[in-house]
């Protein structure tokens, strides 16, 4: 079964830096993009970027660029999201997805990383 | 980079159909075949039932349907039940090679 498991909540303050993960199972890890999704609380479905493990291709959202850091360890089937420095307004659910086939579509989902930042 | 516009809230009754717009331009929508839907239950990650515009993937009732015209996409599901009450968000393919959401559609089920 193709899954994605991704890493459990995390506390932080701002300012503070953090890296979440999302690990891939039941396929070839490097043979598919993974995408990164946030959800402010409340809040809808934001397109954040895409990884490609195969050779670290990134593509990032205008939104999020230059704020969050995508990267792979394909040793471990696993992809990364980083922050350097907090912000309480990155608070929220963090999503990695796969890309389904050849379409520029996601599925599975991973679970979801709920980062809550606060002073 | 705009989301794609969505109503904010649809309703009906059981058994009844809604349809689901996704508005976007030219850039996305109607410049490539690649929308897709998500359906969302609270507190779970979102599911994809359709891809490519009009495709289901495999275990995804056929009483969803999608379609598109020009740059405006849609949802439709057909003999609506209780467990269809969730958000639902579009995506598509744009020409700065990403992808963007839909602000997303609350179902309510009457």
């Amino acid at each position: 079964e193709v899954q994605l498991v991704q890493s459990g909540a995390e506390v932080k303050k701002p300012g503070e830096s953090l890296t979440i993960s999302c690990k891939g199972f039941g396929y070839s890890f490097s043979s598919y993009w993974i995408a990164w999704v946030r959800q402010m609380p409340g809040k809808g479905l934001e397109w954040m970027g895409i990884v490609y493990p195969g050779d670290s291709d990134t593509r990032y959202s205008p939104s999020f660029q230059g704020q969050v850091t995508f990267s792979v360890d394909k040793s471990v089937s696993t992809a990364y999201l980083q922050w350097r420095s907090l912000k309480a307004s990155d608070s929220g659910i963090y999503y990695c997805a796969r890309r389904y086939m050849s379409s520029w579509s996601m599925y599975p989902w991973g679970q979801g990383t709920l980062v809550t930042v606060s002073s | 980079q705009s989301a794609l516009t969505q109503p904010a809230s649809v309703s009906g009754s059981p058994g009844h159909s809604v349809t689901i717009s996704c508005t976007g331009t030219s850039s996305d929508v109607g410049g490539y075949d690649y929308v897709s839907w998500y359906q969302q239950h609270p507190a779970k990650a979102p599911q994809l039932i359709i891809y490519d515009v009009d495709k289901r993937p495999s275990g995804v009732s056929n009483r969803f349907s999608a379609s598109k015209s020009d740059n405006t996409a849609s949802l439709t599901i057909s003999g609506l039940q209780a467990d269809d009450e969730a958000d639902y968000y579009c995506t598509s393919y744009t020409n700065r090679r990403t992808l963007v959401f839909g602000g997303g559609t609350k179902l309510t089920v009457l």
